[in-house]
């Protein structure tokens, strides 16, 4: 079975950093690209970043492009965001979703919540 | 970056009626290798969006075929033939042709 589970999540104050892991399951995860989306509170899905399966390719948002760092470790299994600079409008939860064959996001983790607020 | 426009923001439907979604892209989503990466996806309260469509029509795996997905270009409708209960929710166009992935605004579904 496809497992994603997000963490790494919580409060933290505006222009500080966090930093997000996705830990995969079920499948050959250095086979797929990796999604972040985003979704702020009562609001639609925003799409983050997104990483090939082996790294090469790395597209960004461009509200989050300069501040926001999206990478994975093969071995172990694990995406990451790394998120600098934190503002207010970064507050959401964050979802990571594989990308399958055709470009599609067809499994989706539960998602985890960031707030930035002082 | 693409612009997906979703109508209508919301649909109130009775169980059994049939229903389309639209979403128009502000450029053709023909990829260069012939394929148009439209996908369509359902969030129900709550949970995590689950993909219904991609590649324009094609049928997820275990997704009722009361949902079909048509268009090309720039124009695409996501029809549900006879909604259940278990189909109220946001559903989300969503484009991967060019990048940044970009999302439409989203089609809340509820009940009449």
């Amino acid at each position: 079975e496809v497992q994603l589970v997000e963490s790494g999540g919580g409060l933290v104050q505006p222009g500080r950093s966090l930093k997000l892991s996705c830990v995969a399951s079920g499948f050959t995860f250095s086979n797929y690209g990796m999604n972040w989306i985003r979704q702020a509170p009562g609001k639609g899905l925003e799409w983050v970043a997104y990483i090939s399966s082996g790294s090469s390719y790395i597209y960004y948002a461009e509200t989050v492009k300069g501040r926001f760092t999206i990478s994975r470790d093969n071995a172990k299994n694990t995406l990451y965001l790394q998120m600098t600079s934190l503002r207010s409008e970064d507050t959401a939860l964050y979802y990571c979703a594989r990308q399958g064959v055709f470009r599609y996001f067809d499994y989706w983790g539960q998602g985890v919540m960031v707030t930035v607020s002082s | 970056d693409v612009v997906l426009t979703q109508t209508p923001p919301t649909l109130s439907a009775t169980i059994g009626q049939s229903v389309s979604i639209s979403c128009r892209s502000s450029q053709s989503l023909l990829h260069s290798n012939g394929n148009t990466y439209l996908n369509w996806l359902l969030q129900r309260p709550g949970q995590p969006p689950q993909l219904l469509i991609y590649l324009v029509s094609r049928l997820e795996s275990g997704v009722p075929n009361r949902f079909s997905g048509s268009g090309s270009g720039t124009d695409f409708t996501l029809k549900i033939s006879g909604v259940e209960a278990e189909d109220l929710g946001v559903y989300y166009c969503v484009q991967s042709t060019h990048a940044p992935w970009t999302f439409g605004g989203g089609t809340k579904l509820e009940l009449k």
